[in-house]
C-alpha cells in the first residue's frame, strides 16, 4: 500500500526565513510519482511540481525547489526567503503507475500548514 | 481561460436528501476525478474516469455515483446525504491518467449535511 507522511502539521515562519517542508513516503512500486500542490487560503489547488521515481535531480524553480532522495523515501521541498503570500497548506502526493488505466491510485499527505508572518 | 469549473460553490443538505454536484471542463481532458477533503486532511478520491462511458471507484465510493456521458462533464451524485458526506469537494481533471501528468483541480464545492 502507499502512504504519504507529513509529519510537520503546522508551521510558522517570520518573512524572508527559508523554510522546509518535509515529505516521507512509502510505495512497493519502482515506478511512482510525487507531486507537491498548495491549497492557499481562498481554497483552490494549484499544481506546483511532478516527479518520478527515475528522476533524482533537485529542481529550483525562483524561491522553490525540491530535493527528492530514494534513498530516504523523501521528496522535501523548500521555500527560500519566504513571503506573506507564501502562507498556505502544502500537500504532498504520491502515484504509482499503473496500465490500462484501473486501479488507478493517488494518494495525498495531510498536508503542512504554512503561515508566513510580516 | 475556464479551465474545470464546479457547481454549486456551497450547499446545505438534510440528511437523505440527494443532490448532484456539477464539474466540467473545456480542456479536452480525457481523465477527471472526484476527491473529498475533510477538514485537516488530504484528499481521498472517490472515483475517477479515464473517458466517456468509463468510470472505476477510488479510495472512498460509498455513498456516490457518477457518470461520464461526454468529454466534458462528470457530475457526481449523493443519493442519501448523510452526515459523513460533509466535505469539500473537489473536481479535477488532466490530458493523461494523473499518475505522470498534473491534475487542474476546480474550486471546490462545500458541502455540509444536516
Amino acid at each position: 500500500a502507499q502512504k504519504v507522511t507529513q509529519a510537520q502539521t503546522e508551521i510558522s515562519v517570520v518573512e524572508k526565513e527559508d523554510v522546509t517542508l518535509d515529505c516521507v513516503y512509502e510505495t512497493r512500486d519502482t515506478t511512482y510519482y510525487l507531486f507537491w500542490y498548495k491549497q492557499p487560503p481562498s481554497g483552490e489547488l494549484v499544481f506546483l511540481i511532478r516527479r518520478n521515481s527515475f528522476d533524482e535531480q533537485n529542481e529550483i524553480s525562483g524561491r522553490y525547489s525540491w530535493n527528492f532522495q530514494k534513498s530516504t523515501s523523501s521528496f522535501n521541498f523548500t521555500i527560500t526567503a519566504s513571503q506573506v503570500v507564501d502562507s498556505a497548506v502544502y500537500f504532498c502526493a504520491l502515484s504509482e503507475a499503473v496500465y490500462g488505466g484501473s486501479n488507478y491510485k493517488l494518494t495525498f499527505g495531510k498536508g503542512t500548514l504554512l503561515t508566513v508572518n510580516p | 481561460n475556464a479551465g474545470v469549473t464546479q457547481t454549486p460553490k456551497f450547499r446545505i443538505l438534510k440528511i437523505g436528501q440527494s443532490m448532484t454536484l456539477q464539474c466540467t471542463q473545456d480542456m479536452n481532458h480525457n481523465y477527471m476525478y472526484w476527491y473529498r477533503q475533510d477538514p485537516g486532511m488530504g484528499l481521498k478520491l472517490i472515483y475517477y474516469s479515464v473517458g466517456a462511458g468509463i468510470t472505476d471507484k477510488g479510495e472512498v465510493p460509498n455513498g456516490y455515483n457518477v457518470s461520464r456521458s461526454t468529454t466534458e462533464d462528470f457530475p457526481l451524485r449523493l443519493e442519501l446525504a448523510a452526515p459523513s458526506q460533509t466535505s469539500v469537494y473537489f473536481c479535477a481533471s488532466s490530458f493523461e491518467l494523473a499518475s505522470n501528468q498534473p491534475q487542474h483541480f476546480g474550486d471546490g464545492t462545500r458541502l455540509s449535511i444536516l
